[in-house]
């Protein structure tokens, strides 16, 4: 079975960087085809896809956030963090966590509960 | 502005078909498979449909999926209150080399 959870802080103030730690269990992200990705969906809106890592360390980014978003791994750790600079509160919103499985096709089959993280001075 | 383009909201009767429909482009919809996603109220997403048209271990057969072109659907045979929820539509764009979903479709059960 797999799960993730995010944490970190649920208050930042603005400019300053948000970091985010997804704890995961239930596969290895040293195994083909695995990956971890973050989306983020603010209050009463849609959700929005904000970068993925795979198993090689091949990273994707939106292009809108690509110059302040950052995603790592630690395999040890069983962790995924992201590294989100120069937040405002049009950052606040509630971020998950997922992991993506490629087997041909490719799709998040398992979410994290989310965490509400609001951007306010 | 979603690149994927949903219906905000449907509603129908228990027992109704509904279908919600998701618009993309050539280099997302057109080129890539689509999932969909479920998202009951103050939870976190759910995949209901993977790769165009199949159902994960535990999705009812009441959801299916299709994909023509560069447009998806997602279909409720039998809808029944629990149904009530947020579903978004998803796929790769090989333009933005990212991601994208829909702007989701609020379906309520009458």
């Amino acid at each position: 079975q797999i799960t993730l959870k995010e944490s970190g802080p649920t208050l930042v103030k603005p400019t300053q960087t948000l970091t985010l730690t997804c704890t995961f269990a239930g596969f290895s992200l040293s195994t083909s085809g695995e990956g971890v990705g973050w989306i983020r969906q603010p209050p009463g809106k849609a959700l929005e896809w904000l970068g993925l890592i795979y198993w090689d360390d091949d990273k994707r980014y939106s292009p809108s956030l690509r110059s302040r978003v950052t995603i790592t791994k630690d395999i040890s750790k069983n962790q995924v963090v992201l590294t989100m600079t120069d937040m405002y509160p049009v950052d606040t919103a509630t971020y998950y966590c997922a992991h993506q499985f490629c087997g041909g096709d490719c799709y998040f089959d398992s979410w994290g509960q989310g965490t509400l993280v609001t951007v306010s001075s | 502005q979603s690149v994927l383009t949903q219906s905000p909201s449907m509603s129908g009767t228990p027992g109704q078909r509904v279908t919600i429909s998701c618009s993309g482009s050539s280099s997302s919809i057109g080129s890539n498979i689509v999932n969909w996603y479920q998202q009951l109220p103050g939870t976190a997403p759910k995949l209901l449909i993977y790769g165009n048209d199949h159902r994960p271990a535990g999705v009812p057969d009441r959801f299916s999926g299709s994909k023509s072109g560069t447009s998806a659907s997602l279909a409720i045979s039998g809808l029944q209150s629990e149904d009530e929820a947020d579903y978004y539509c998803a796929a790769w764009d090989d333009s933005l080399n990212g991601e994208v979903f829909g702007g989701g479709t609020r379906v309520t059960v009458l």
